[in-house]
C-alpha cells in the first residue's frame, strides 16, 4: 500500500517569504509520481507540479519547486516569494505505476500568508 | 477553455431524499473520478470510470452510485442521504496514455452538500 505523511497541519509565513511543505512517502513501487495540489477556501483542487521517480532534476513550476530526495523518500514543495493569495490547503498525492489510476493523498498543510 | 464542470456548485437536500450531481469535462480524458472530502480532509476516492469500466473502491458505500453515460458526463447518485454524506464531492479527470504515465488530474470546482 501506498502512503503519503505531511506532518504540518498549519503553518504562516509572511509575505515575500520563501516556505516549505513537507512531504514524505512510502511504497515499494520503483515507478511512481509524485504531485502537489493547491485547494483554496473555494474548494477546487488546483495542479501545481509533477515529479516522476525517475527524474533526476526537481521539477519547478514559476514560483514552485519541487525538492525531490529519493532516498529519503521525500518531496518538498518550495513556494518562494509568498503572495497573499498563496493562502490554501496545499495536498501531497502520488500515483504508482502498478495502480495507475489512484492517487492517494496526503492529510493537506494548510498555508496562511501574513501581509 | 477545456475543462471539468460540476453542477451544482452547492446543493441542499433533505435526509433520505436522492440527490444527484453531475459532472461534465471537455478535455475528452478517458478516466473520471469522484472523491468525497469533509472538511479539513484529504479527499477520498470514492469510485472511478475508465472509459465505460465502473471501479469501485472497497470502502464506498453502497448508497453512493455512479453513472457515466458518455465520455463528456459522469453523475453522482446518493440513494438516501444521510447527514454523514455532508461534503465537498469533488470530480476530477484525467487521460491515461499507456502505464506509467503519470498525467495529472484535473478536478472541477466541486459541490458542497448540505443534508438537512
Amino acid at each position: 500500500a501506498q502512503k503519503i505523511t505531511q506532518t504540518q497541519p498549519g503553518m504562516f509565513v509572511q509575505e515575500k517569504e520563501a516556505v516549505t511543505l513537507d512531504c514524505t512517502y512510502d511504497t515499494s513501487d520503483q515507478s511512481y509520481g509524485l504531485f502537489w495540489y493547491k485547494q483554496p477556501s473555494s474548494g477546487e483542487m488546483i495542479f501545481l507540479i509533477y515529479q516522476g521517480s525517475y527524474d533526476e532534476q526537481n521539477a519547478t513550476e514559476g514560483r514552485y519547486s519541487l525538492n525531490f530526495q529519493k532516498a529519503r523518500k521525500s518531496a518538498n514543495l518550495v513556494i518562494s516569494a509568498s503572495q497573499l493569495g498563496d493562502s490554501a490547503m496545499y495536498f501531497c498525492a502520488m500515483r504508482v505505476s502498478s495502480n495507475d489510476y489512484k492517487l492517494s493523498f496526503g492529510a493537506g498543510t494548510t498555508v496562511t500568508v501574513r501581509a | 477553455d477545456a475543462m471539468v464542470i460540476q453542477n451544482p456548485r452547492y446543493q441542499v437536500t433533505q435526509f433520505g431524499k436522492p440527490v444527484t450531481l453531475s459532472c461534465s469535462q471537455t478535455l475528452n480524458h478517458n478516466v473520471m473520478y469522484w472523491y468525497q472530502q469533509k472538511s479539513s480532509q484529504a479527499p477520498k476516492l470514492l469510485f472511478h470510470y475508465y472509459d465505460k469500466d465502473f471501479n469501485n473502491e472497497a470502502d464506498t458505500p453502497d448508497n453512493f452510485q455512479s453513472r457515466r453515460p458518455n465520455t463528456s458526463f459522469c453523475f453522482l447518485d446518493i440513494r438516501s442521504p444521510g447527514l454523514g454524506d455532508a461534503a465537498m464531492y469533488l470530480c476530477a479527470t484525467s487521460r491515461v496514455y499507456n502505464e506509467g504515465s503519470y498525467n495529472e488530474q484535473f478536478f472541477g470546482p466541486g459541490t458542497r452538500l448540505t443534508v438537512l
